[in-house]
């Protein structure tokens, strides 16, 4: 199947850093999607990315789908405790056999101390 | 309020014992899905369905069921659950197959 490194696996910054963290896939990706799990609940959608080149913000997020449409960008500029969280990358394949279906990364767990 | 329901939300069972997981979306989605997330391997996709009694094999489909008999309710069935089956369960739902997913708050599951 298809597969999704996302890296760092995990970060520690201060408060009013800026973070970027990163998805690359083994196939070319039709869509890209950044999510954010809090502790008990679901992972919520942040931002949402269809062509490659585009740049999409969503507050002080930022993600971009890259040109070669085997990697995506996520930007967190002066980030604050709320940021705390697991953050996945997920994109759709696409091909016939992958693009109804959605692939995760294995998350960068971020956290932000004062 | 939009939302995707999951019931329960922890569930601890004995090895064999057949269990169901339900999920109800309430936004009138054609494409819902099941994922179970475990330390170190992200989430992974176990079905999904494009719509009414149309559903097929995600990443991790082995012990498991599903059915889509209304549009909005998906169960996830394990006709007899094992250990390896402990995990985080979560189901999603979206317009279609190629939008934005929106999920449950998830269903801890134990298998002892």
């Amino acid at each position: 199947g298809q597969q999704l490194n996302q890296s760092p696996q995990s970060m520690f910054i201060q408060e009013g850093e800026d973070v970027s963290m990163n998805c690359t896939s083994s196939s070319i990706f039709n869509t890209w999607l950044w999510y954010k799990q809090e502790p008990g609940e679901g992972p919520v959608l942040l931002i949402a990315l269809y062509k490659a080149g585009e740049l999409t913000s969503n507050g002080r997020l930022t993600a971009q789908f890259g040109i070669t449409r085997k990697d995506s960008f996520l930007n967190i500029s002066a980030s604050i405790p709320s940021d705390v969280g697991i953050y996945f990358c997920a994109g759709r394949g696409a091909d016939a056999g992958t693009a109804s279906k959605l692939t995760f990364g294995t998350g960068t767990r971020l956290q932000v101390t004062l | 309020e939009a939302q995707v329901t999951q019931n329960p939300r922890y569930l601890i069972t004995v090895t064999g014992k057949k269990l169901t997981v339900t999920c109800s979306q309430n936004m009138n989605h054609e494409y819902m899905s099941w994922y179970r997330q475990d330390p170190g391997l992200g989430l992974r996709q176990i079905y999904y369905s494009m719509n009414v009694e149309v559903t097929d094999k995600g990443d991790v489909p082995e012990g498991y069921k599903v059915s889509r008999k209304e549009k909005r309710n998906f169960p996830l069935i394990l006709e007899s659950p094992s250990p390896n089956q402990t995990s985080l369960y979560f189901c999603a739902s979206s317009l279609g197959w190629n939008t934005e997913a929106f999920f449950g708050q998830g269903t801890r599951l134990t298998v002892v």
